[in-house]
């Protein structure tokens, strides 16, 4: 059973910083790429970041460019997010998500709250 | 940017009725285009992909259709666990985005 788990979130204050981590297990990790993908509370879904999966292209959404970065651990079985210069407009659920081929997102993780505010 | 609509925002149906939603893009697609469910406190479930191949263990009652700029989800006989909030995704080869259209509430009438 593919299951991806999110861990990471919390409350940081305008400015700050936050890494999120995402375990996958159930499958291949090493031969999929994989996105975040951000929900602000009673929003709609927002891209955030894609890697593939050697990590050899990465794109983010303009919103998040400069400021966040994806990376991935194959050997851990591992993605994460580092979020930096955090703005109240980055509070959301953020979801990891894995992308069978570049086009749709076949699973997704439960998510994990980032609360911005001071 | 491709941006994507939907409509109705809120689609309001009586269990077993049919019920249609629509998804545009701002410009061509092609078939790169999802459906995803999402219930109250859960993540998005994948429903269709490629406009209108059902995803692993989605009921035949989901169809989708379209290509280009215009899709539609149909549900054939909604079911009491069919009410939801329903969005479309597109895929753009360049610039490289995944853009979601705002949604579709599917409430009970």
């Amino acid at each position: 059973e593919v299951q991806l788990v999110e861990s990471g979130g919390g409350l940081v204050q305008p400015g700050g910083s936050l890494r999120l981590s995402c375990a996958a297990s159930g499958f291949t990790f090493s031969s999929y790429s994989m996105n975040w993908v951000r929900q602000a509370p009673g929003k709609g879904l927002e891209w955030v970041s894609y890697i593939s999966s050697s990590s050899s292209t990465i794109y983010y959404a303009d919103s998040v460019k400069g400021r966040f970065t994806i990376s991935r651990d194959n050997a851990k079985n591992s993605l994460y997010l580092q979020m930096n210069s955090l703005r109240d407009e980055d509070t959301a659920v953020y979801y990891c998500a894995r992308v069978p081929d570049t086009a749709h997102i076949d699973y997704w993780g439960q998510g994990t709250l980032v609360t911005v505010s001071s | 940017e491709i941006v994507m609509t939907q409509s109705p925002a809120t689609l309001s149906v009586s269990p077993g009725e049919r019920a249609t939603l629509s998804c545009r893009a701002s410009q061509s697609v092609s078939s790169n285009l999802a459906w995803y469910q999402q219930k109250p406190g859960q993540a998005p479930r994948l429903l269709i992909y490629g406009a209108s191949t059902r995803a692993t263990g989605i009921p035949a009652r989901f169809s989708g259709s379209g290509s280009g700029t215009e899709f539609t989800l149909t549900i054939s006989s909604l079911q009491s666990e069919d009410f939801a909030v329903y969005y479309c995704q597109q895929y753009n080869n360049w610039p490289p985005t995944w853009t979601f259209g705002q949604g579709t509430k599917v409430e009970i009438k």
